[in-house]
């Protein structure tokens, strides 16, 4: 059975800090991807990879960052939070073919005050 | 890059009938369309999936049909029930994008008992 993890369900920060989510998967999965989820706009690709230390921007990367150093293993990084980057979190991860079914986390919501 | 709209945006259904939630794409390349189901505080599931080599598919109660010449997909829900209140996403893939999806802004289905 299919298992990703995220290190926190809930996020607390203020403005200008430095944000780490992490996220674990334990299928052996090539790709890995990072979501946020606002209602009205559906998922939207903020980073993703398809090997250890690639990485490959999605449709809204600005003020995001990314790190994979073990295949396992996705951070996702905020430089420096803001109030507009308060949102609910998603991981996820893949077999590298292309139409392959994607695993989710259960999120990690984000609130910057 | 692929556009994917979702609509309706919510849909209010009656017990036992049918509920219908209809996605365009924008990509003609695009040749995989997965459906994702998130219940309340859950992670999205792939529910089913379509490939553009094929004009529907079905599995019990729900059923997917793909138009590729209007560039549009459609998931089918028959008999609702209760547990199948939910969001669900629409998104669409395409070759150039590996496993790269682009979703829908989601439709938040609720069945009335």
């Amino acid at each position: 059975d299919v298992k990703v993890t995220q290190s926190s369900r809930y996020l607390v920060k203020r403005t200008g800090e430095k944000v780490f989510l992490e996220c674990v998967q334990d299928m052996d999965h090539e790709n890995m991807f990072w979501y946020r989820q606002d209602p009205g706009l559906g998922l939207r690709l903020i980073y993703f990879s398809y090997d250890v230390k690639m990485k490959e921007k999605g449709d809204i990367p600005e003020g995001y960052s990314v790190s994979r150093e073990k295949k396992e293993r996705f951070s996702l990084i905020l430089e420096s939070a803001s109030t507009n980057q308060t949102s609910m979190y998603l991981c996820a991860s893949s077999f590298s073919h292309a139409g392959y079914e994607q695993y989710f986390g259960p999120g990690t919501r984000l609130t910057v005050t | 890059g692929e556009n994917v709209e979702q609509h309706p945006s919510t849909l209010s259904v009656q017990e036992g009938d049918s509920a219908v939630i209809k996605c365009t794409y924008s990509d003609s390349a695009s040749n995989y369309f997965p459906w994702y189901k998130q219940e309340l505080g859950k992670r999205p599931q792939l529910i089913i999936d379509i490939r553009s080599n094929v004009g529907e598919k079905k599995d019990q109660r729900i059923a997917v049909t793909l138009n590729k010449t209007a560039k549009h997909f459609s998931l089918h829900i028959t008999e609702t029930q209760p547990e199948d209140s939910a969001v669900y996403f629409c998104a669409a893939s395409s070759p150039a994008a590996g496993n790269k999806l682009t979703f829908g802004g989601g439709t938040r289905v609720l069945v009335k008992p």
